[in-house]
């Protein structure tokens, strides 16, 4: 079984300063990893993902993640941010291996971004 | 159309009362799933199907709930006798792999009362 822990739950940041959500996974097997972003009443929307290949994954809207296997993480940066990337953030972790996988996401409990001018 | 559809955006049920929650799928999208998120939590998975078989319901928390999707295209989440309990946001996504990324839908927000 695989779980994920997102070790904040708000992240208040000022507007153009960096910023990084931590994640961090456990699982029995490899996995693919993913951060989505939830804006208010919406559903989510893909940031970036890392499935095989470079463990430094860039994504939409200037952020980036870096995998890392040894520590079983994956932060989610960005190095300057704006108001408009107040939102709710979920790492999310899916079985990579086996016929029988099915593609379903675990997901954490959720990062709320708080950018402030 | 251009994603993934779910309705009704927003539904109140009273206790006892049975509902049923439309998701379409973006064309073509052979994997469909059903994740339940609750007030302040991630999503939680509940159900999967590849075109129209129904491979994997573990995440479904009672028998109460039941989902289908007899065409491979068009699918419905049914609740029967809603309790409080299942006041959450039910989100849809569709993907055409495993490995590809999952596109969601906007939700459906049962509040039951």
């Amino acid at each position: 079984a695989q779980s994920v822990t997102q070790l904040d739950s708000q992240v208040p940041v000022f507007e153009e300063a960096p910023v990084e959500l931590r994640c961090n996974y456990s699982s029995s097997v490899s996995v693919y990893l993913f951060w989505y972003v939830q804006y208010p009443n919406q559903g989510l929307q893909l940031l970036l993902k890392y499935l095989s290949g470079s463990t430094l994954v860039k994504g939409i809207n200037g952020f980036e993640a870096e995998f890392n296997k040894s520590q079983t993480s994956f932060h989610l940066r960005k190095p300057s941010v704006h108001i408009s990337d107040t939102a709710e953030y979920f790492c999310a972790v899916s079985d990579r291996g086996g016929s029988s996988n099915t593609g379903k996401l675990i997901f954490g409990q959720g990062t709320t971004l708080q950018v402030k001018p | 159309g251009a994603g993934v559809s779910q309705s009704p955006r927003y539904k109140v049920a009273k206790r006892g009362q049975d509902v049923a929650l439309r998701c379409d799928p973006i064309s073509g999208h052979v994997s469909l799933f059903w994740y339940q998120q609750a007030l302040g939590q991630g999503p939680e998975f509940l159900t999967y199907f590849q075109n129209e078989a129904q491979l994997d319901k573990s995440g479904l928390p009672s028998d109460r709930f039941f989902a289908e999707r007899p065409e491979g295209s068009v699918s419905t989440l049914k609740i029967q006798r809603t309790q409080q309990e299942d006041s959450a946001v039910y989100l849809c996504a569709s993907s055409t792999t495993r490995e590809t990324e999952a596109f969601f839908g906007q939700g459906t927000r049962l509040t039951v009362v």
